[in-house]
């Protein structure tokens, strides 16, 4: 099965922005979907089918893409966003893939 | 809405088979358009698919955990299970279930619960 790579951590200061990237061969074909997960809860899925917002998500949120990347980008970055970010997508075989999560610090 | 809960031993011995079952309310199980999944997160840990199915059995499960994982659902009692054989240390996770939209990500997931694997 494919496999997508993120960046283990990033930083950004309140109120700036900040984009998290996630690589692989399957985002070539199939849509990324991103989850945040807070300390001791279950991931809460922020943008799906790579640009869209569910209902209930702040418009800081943003999702992007190209060839084998998709991005994940928050503008004007809140306290309450610190948390760990999963990439998601499929392959050819139906299988789902996780990245390995990005840790996103907001100092 | 729809909502779904986890249940299960939290405790599993070694060489032995976890059973976890994952209760569907607020909604339909026997829903055409969607997928009922499990995932695990070992304690500081990724998140990791482990297998998808479908309402009327049909499934996907993940490749290096093929031979050890079944999923069934039991439409009558709005339910759908998961068991692994032969667990060692390394399935220690948080288990999670979720629904898997066509086109839609995972959501809702459950609460998750946690399975160690110790003697």
């Amino acid at each position: 099965s494919s496999e997508l790579t993120q960046d283990p951590a990033v930083s950004v200061a309140l109120g700036q922005t900040v984009r998290m990237t996630c690589q692989g061969d399957s985002l070539r074909n199939y849509y990324a979907n991103w989850f945040q997960q807070k300390a001791g809860q279950a991931p809460v899925v922020v943008i799906y089918a790579k640009t869209n917002r569910p209902s209930g998500i702040p418009d800081r949120f943003s999702g992007s893409g190209s060839g084998n990347t998709a991005s994940l980008t928050i503008t004007g970055a809140q306290a309450e966003d610190e948390a760990d970010y999963y990439c998601n997508s499929r392959d050819s075989s139906g299988y789902q893939v996780f990245g390995g999560g990005t840790k996103l610090t907001v100092l | 809405q729809l909502q779904l809960q986890e249940s299960g031993p939290g405790l599993v011995k070694p060489s032995e088979t976890l059973s976890l079952t994952c209760s569907v309310s607020g909604g339909s199980i026997t829903s055409r358009s969607c997928y009922w999944v499990w995932i695990r997160q070992p304690p500081g840990k990724g998140l990791e698919w482990i297998g998808s199915i479908f309402y009327n059995g049909d499934t996907y499960y993940k490749p290096s955990l093929k031979s050890r994982i079944t999923m069934s659902v039991d439409t009558s009692k709005s339910q759908f299970s998961l068991r692994l054989t032969s667990v060692t240390a390394a399935d220690t996770a948080v288990y999670f279930c979720a629904r898997l939209g066509f086109n839609y990500p995972f959501d809702p997931w459950g609460q998750g619960t946690l399975v160690t694997v110790s003697s």
